[in-house]
């Protein structure tokens, strides 16, 4: 079965205490990408990356970090969350073909929370 | 500044009837437009695209218009069901798929 897995699903931090968002993808797609959610401004796009070894910044990349060592794995790091982090996270694993072959697939989110 | 404009942002329709969603985009190198539905909990899921080449896109009771020197492009849902009630989202890309950018979503309730 085709998924994407997060963890954790759910997240309270305080400012300042780094963390970790892990993503994982059983499809071994090479596009792999980071959203965050918040209500009234849709998705926005935090880092995608298009293989292994190769991301770039999305439309709001400030305050996160990724990495892509492994086809699979595309975990999002905060360094020293701070509250306007607080959010719902989606991990996005995409193949993109010739014609109309595109298939996507999101996480189940991960909802954090910065005090 | 919003790279795709979306609207409206909460739609009501009656069971059978015909749900529509814009959206607009300032950018004319974006070349793929993507559709996505959203249910309360859920992550999006991926429902119908479509590319700058044609002008109308089907599948199944969903159907994308694209107007490309209007620049807009839409989502209508027929014979809408309950079922159908969720939030959707449209998005823009450039080719290659690198950056994506969304629309601010439209909550969609179908009435029985």
């Amino acid at each position: 079965e085709a998924q994407v897995t997060q963890n954790p699903r759910y997240l309270i931090t305080v400012t300042g205490k780094k963390l970790t968002v892990t993503c994982s993808q059983n499809m071994n797609h090479e596009y792999m990408s980071w959203y965050r959610q918040d209500p009234g401004l849709g998705l926005r796009q935090i880092y995608y990356s298009m293989n292994v070894e190769v991301t770039d910044k999305g439309d709001v990349p400030e305050g996160y970090k990724v990495s892509r060592k492994e086809k699979r794995n595309f975990p999002l790091i905060l360094e020293s969350p701070s509250p306007n982090q607080t959010s719902l996270y989606f991990c996005a694993s995409s193949f993109f073909g010739a014609g109309d072959q595109e298939t996507q697939y999101f996480g189940p989110g991960t909802r954090l929370l910065v005090l | 500044q919003q790279q795709v404009k979306q609207s409206p942002q909460s739609l009501i329709v009656q069971k059978g009837g015909i749900s529509i969603i814009n959206c607009a985009y300032e950018n004319t190198a974006f070349d793929y437009f993507p559709w996505y539905q959203q249910f309360p909990g859920k992550g999006p899921a991926l429902l119908i695209a479509i590319r700058p080449d044609v002008s109308e896109k089907k599948e199944g009771r969903f159907t994308i218009s694209f107007n490309k020197s209007a620049k807009q492009f839409s989502l209508h849902i027929m014979d809408s069901q309950p079922g159908d009630s969720a939030t959707y989202f449209c998005a823009a890309s450039r080719y290659n798929f690198n950056k994506f950018y969304f629309g601010s979503g439209t909550k969609l309730n179908v009435k029985p």
